[in-house]
């Protein structure tokens, strides 16, 4: 019955590889996000789908590559990985309106 | 200045403290408000929404005040439970949600 999931949960690669992180949500939003949590615990948007449009690109790296093969799933693809691209990703899903959004369990990518 | 701004903590109160948080937003059009908690090692979870007339969601109680661009949690009878990092997230936008987070701020509640 999970709402948000996301794969893997843990990721641990070298620099300069190519990950790629997966998202599902079974609530029938429409929108999709992914966010990241750097190590001083900031979280904030990376992009947003509505509908397997992408809405919001908050001046992230094109080394990262979101996807959304339809509107329950978003994934996201790095390449050429960096140390700083350490951190705990968020994949997340909204209804429409203003509602508070629905977080997935966190998908925590650490590059050596 | 940030977005969205937070005392980190952390509060350490003894049960059934009463304990008050603050948060200061910057976007005089900010839409909607919301306060999430977040435990260690997990994702944020909505705790309430915040609420122009103010609101209470059994021993929480939210305030907003948009002349101030103020945002408050009030937290009564805590519990050891209670113990997190709550989070005050501001969406500033009309159309599609862009939440914006604070960078939280730490409860700890002991017996």
């Amino acid at each position: 019955d999970t709402a948000v999931s996301q794969t893997p949960k843990y990721l641990v690669t070298q620099m300069g590889n190519d990950k790629s992180i997966k998202c599902e949500q079974n609530l029938g939003h429409d929108t999709m996000y992914w966010y990241k949590q750097d190590s001083k615990k900031f979280l904030k948007i990376m992009f947003s789908y509505n509908n397997k449009e992408l809405i919001i690109n908050e001046t992230v790296p094109n080394r990262f590559s979101p996807k959304s093969p339809d509107k329950a799933h978003l994934n996201l693809h790095i390449n050429s990985l960096e140390l700083g691209d350490s951190a705990v990703y968020f994949c997340a899903s909204s209804p429409p309106g203003l509602a508070g959004k629905y977080f997935g369990p966190g998908t925590r990518l650490t590059v050596l | 200045r940030k977005e969205v701004e937070q005392d980190p903590g952390p509060f350490n109160v003894p049960e059934g403290a009463t304990v008050a948080f603050n948060c200061t937003y910057s976007n005089s059009a900010s839409q909607s408000f919301f306060w999430y908690r977040q435990d260690c090692r997990k994702e944020p979870k909505l705790l309430m929404s915040v609420y122009s007339s103010g609101n209470e969601d059994g021993r929480f109680t939210a305030q907003l005040n948009r002349a101030s661009q103020y945002i408050s949690l009030l937290i009564r009878d805590s519990k050891l439970s209670d113990s997190a990092t709550y989070l005050c997230v501001v969406n500033p936008s009309t159309g599609f949600q862009k939440l914006v987070f604070g960078t939280g701020t730490r409860l700890l509640v002991s017996p």
